[in-house]
């Protein structure tokens, strides 16, 4: 399964509710995760079975989506949010997304 | 605390082999999947190998298939790749990482070790 992100590259202002996209070539299932990587860090798991908070994450963050088309919110974007968003599918194989680069505007 | 450390990257030249190992600590490292995840400098992340807890079932993605072998030793709460037939596109950033509450969707990454094949 391939997953294509959209959009590659996204600018926020600090309080605005953000939308990252991710869609699968085939039915994922909601076994559908999401990712946050900050530069130089390791990836950290936000979201995991579609709409799963992990434990520790804030709440702004929640993930919504089915059969292909899966969605990560923000709600109120945070400086501390600037990273790269990744999503992931385990349903056929494991497969990552090729990342959303989140900036602050 | 989960802790996983990775260690055994370098400079090697294509065509030559590299083991990683990766150590876990603060959970009953027997009872657990665990997987091998690699970042290209300045790429994405790329799954490249699972093994269950037992060693029963390892799966791999299919641009390391045959060259890559991904093992454990319980005993020594270690994880490994065997890495072979290295190419320079095998350049990056290796991650052990631990499921979490689904085994499938690693919740606990290492820092990573990096490989560079180059000649």
């Amino acid at each position: 399964i391939q997953l294509t992100q959209s959009p590659s590259l996204l600018s926020a202002s600090v309080g605005d509710r953000v939308t990252l996209s991710c869609k699968g070539s085939q039915n994922i299932n909601n076994y559908l995760a999401w990712y946050q990587q900050k530069l130089g860090e390791a990836p950290k798991l936000l979201i995991y079975n579609t709409n799963s908070l992990q434990t520790g994450i804030p709440s702004r963050f929640s993930g919504s989506g089915s059969g292909t088309d899966y969605t990560l919110t923000i709600s109120s974007l945070q400086p501390e949010d600037v990273a790269t968003y990744f999503c992931y599918q385990y349903n056929n194989g494991w497969t990552f997304g090729g990342g959303t680069k989140l900036e602050l505007k | 605390e989960v802790q996983l450390v990775e260690s055994g990257g370098g400079l090697v030249k294509p065509g030559s082999s590299l083991k990683l190992s990766c150590v876990g600590s603060g959970f009953t490292f027997s009872s657990h999947g665990l997987h091998w995840i690699r970042q290209a400098p300045k790429k994405g992340l790329e799954w490249i190998a699972l093994i269950y807890y037992d060693s029963r079932n390892k799966y791999y993605a299919d641009s390391v298939k045959g060259r890559f072998t991904i093992s454990r030793d319980n005993s020594k709460n270690t994880l490994y790749l065997e890495m072979n037939s290295l190419r320079s596109e095998d350049t990056a950033m290796y991650y052990c990482a631990k499921g979490g509450v689904t085994i499938a969707a690693p919740a606990y990454w290492g820092q990573g070790t990096l490989v560079t094949v180059s000649s």
